[in-house]
């Protein structure tokens, strides 16, 4: 079955260090993005691809870095300089553009201990 | 620049009753496209339902029909016979056909459903 696969569910960091989580789907989309969720904030956009070896930054994109070396996979790193890392975060991806929906991963969480 | 507003923090319905979820955009684009997604508790993102600017028929799926009024820019999600399961938060989410530009959530509404 197609889908997207978002490892791990849980991940914990320490100050100052960097984490990365993954994100690997296989349903041949395009284009995938990286969403952070905050209680009450709704849905912010971090990065975002339309193609590979290419990648815009969001509303957000300060302290997290990506790569787009393969179509399948959209890994996004936080570094040491987010400040405020702790959140949830989905990534989702779609064919050509948003206007044909999203399919979301079930995402991660991370704390920062 | 789009612009999703959901008014409505929480809301309560009674199990069995119809509730109306409160979504307004702001766009300048003439074509694109609004979505509903539902988040349960376990945090994954639930396709629900996707109205076209230029659909005349308002979209249904099932108990999940969307109340779109294109002058006011609404696009109002209305769940018939509310079920226990319903229970979660509920985002509106837009994108304009031009651009492959990402989709913009709203914040969302919480909705319980009481027995």
């Amino acid at each position: 079955d197609g889908g997207i696969t978002q490892s791990p569910k849980y991940l914990f960091r320490k100050e100052g260090q960097n984490v990365t989580l993954s994100c690997e789907q296989n349903l041949n989309h395009d284009a995938m993005y990286w969403y952070r969720q905050d209680p009450g904030q709704g849905l912010r956009l971090i990065y975002y691809s339309q193609i590979v070896n290419d990648f815009q930054k969001g509303d957000i994109a300060e302290g997290y870095s990506v790569s787009r070396e393969k179509k399948e996979s959209f890994p996004l790193t936080v570094t040491s300089a987010q400040k405020n890392p702790t959140a949830f975060y989905l990534c989702a991806s779609s064919l050509q553009g948003a206007i044909y929906g999203y399919t979301f991963g079930s995402g991660t969480r991370l704390t920062v201990v | 620049a789009q612009k999703i507003t959901q008014t409505q923090p929480g809301m309560f319905v009674q199990e069995k009753e119809a509730v109306t979820l409160d979504c307004t955009y702001d766009t300048s684009d003439q074509s694109y496209g609004l979505f509903w997604y539902k988040q349960p508790s376990s945090g994954e993102m639930i396709f629900l339902i996707y109205q076209g600017s230029y659909d005349e028929q308002n979209a249904t799926e099932g108990r999940y029909s969307l109340n779109f009024q294109k002058a006011r820019k609404s696009a109002n999600l209305v769940i018939s016979a509310s079920q226990l399961g319903d229970s979660a938060m509920y985002f509106c989410a837009m994108s304009p056909y031009s651009g492959n530009t990402p989709l913009v959530f709203g914040k969302g509404t919480r909705l319980s459903v009481i027995a």
